[in-house]
C-alpha cells in the first residue's frame, strides 16, 4: 500500500534561518507530488508541484523553493525564513491521471519567531 | 484565473440538524470537483469527488454533493449531522494533466451534542 511521510512534525525556527522539509512516498512510482501551505484563515494554498524528477512548477512567488532529487522524494526549502512563512505545510501525491484524488501526508507545523 | 470560494467560514450546528456548505468555483475547461475533510488531529482525506456523469455524488459517512454546472457550484450536504462530523471541510477543483488542486479557504464545522 502507498504511504506518505513528512518530517519533522513540528518545527520552530528563528527569522532568517534556513528551512528544509522532507516528504517521501512509498508504494508507488512516478507520482505527481505537491506542496501546500495551510495558513490560519486562508485555507490550503498550492505552493509547488512536480510531475517528475527535477521538474518543479511554482504556483506562488515567495522565498521558498522545492526540489525533487528522487522519484519519491520532495523537499521544501528556504534560505531565510520570514515570519509570514509560519503555517502548516502539507505534502501530497497523486497518480499521473487527471482528476485523481490526492493523498495527503501528516503535515509539518512550522512556527517562525 | 482558477479559484474556489467557500462562503461559510464557520458553521455551528446541533446534532441531527441538516448541513449544506456552499462551494463555487471559477475554472476554464473541464473540471473535477472534490470535497476533502480534516478531522481534528487527522490527515486531510477525501470525502467525495465528481468527474462526470450523475451530478449528485454520494460520499462517505452520509455526505453528498451536487454539481450544478450553470451555477458553478458544488455544495456539500448531509441531512442529519453527528457530533463526529466536527471537522474542517475543503472544497477543491482540479483539471488538466498536472492534477493540481485549487482549494477553497475551508469551513470549520462544529456540531454540538
Amino acid at each position: 500500500s502507498q504511504t506518505i511521510h513528512q518530517w519533522p512534525a513540528t518545527l520552530v525556527q528563528p527569522v532568517g534561518s534556513p528551512l528544509s522539509l522532507e516528504c517521501t512516498v512509498e508504494g508507488t512510482s512516478n507520482p505527481n507530488l505537491y506542496w501546500y501551505r495551510q495558513a490560519a484563515g486562508r485555507g490550503l494554498q498550492l505552493l509547488f508541484y512536480s510531475v517528475g524528477i527535477g521538474q518543479i512548477s511554482s504556483e506562488v512567488p515567495q522565498n521558498l523553493s522545492a526540489s525533487r532529487p528522487q522519484d519519491r522524494q520532495f523537499i521544501l526549502s528556504s534560505k531565510k525564513l520570514l515570519l509570514s512563512d509560519s503555517g502548516f505545510y502539507l505534502c501530497a501525491w497523486s497518480v499521473l491521471v487527471s482528476g485523481s484524488k490526492q493523498f495527503f501526508g501528516p503535515g509539518t507545523r512550522l512556527t517562525v519567531l | 484565473a482558477q479559484s474556489v470560494s467557500q462562503h461559510n467560514h464557520h458553521v455551528i450546528l446541533s446534532e441531527a440538524a441538516s448541513l449544506e456548505l456552499g462551494c463555487n468555483y471559477s475554472y476554464g475547461g473541464t473540471v473535477n470537483l472534490f470535497w476533502y475533510v480534516q478531522y481534528p488531529g487527522q490527515h486531510l482525506q477525501l470525502l467525495l469527488k465528481y468527474f462526470s456523469g450523475d451530478p449528485l455524488v454520494k460520499g462517505i459517512k452520509g455526505f453528498e454533493a451536487e454539481f450544478i454546472k450553470s451555477k458553478f457550484s458544488f455544495n456539500l450536504r448531509k441531512p442529519s449531522v453527528q457530533w463526529s462530523d466536527t471537522a474542517e471541510y475543503f472544497c477543491a477543483v482540479s483539471g488538466g494533466a498536472t492534477n493540481k488542486l485549487i482549494f477553497g479557504t475551508g469551513t470549520l464545522l462544529a456540531v454540538q451534542p
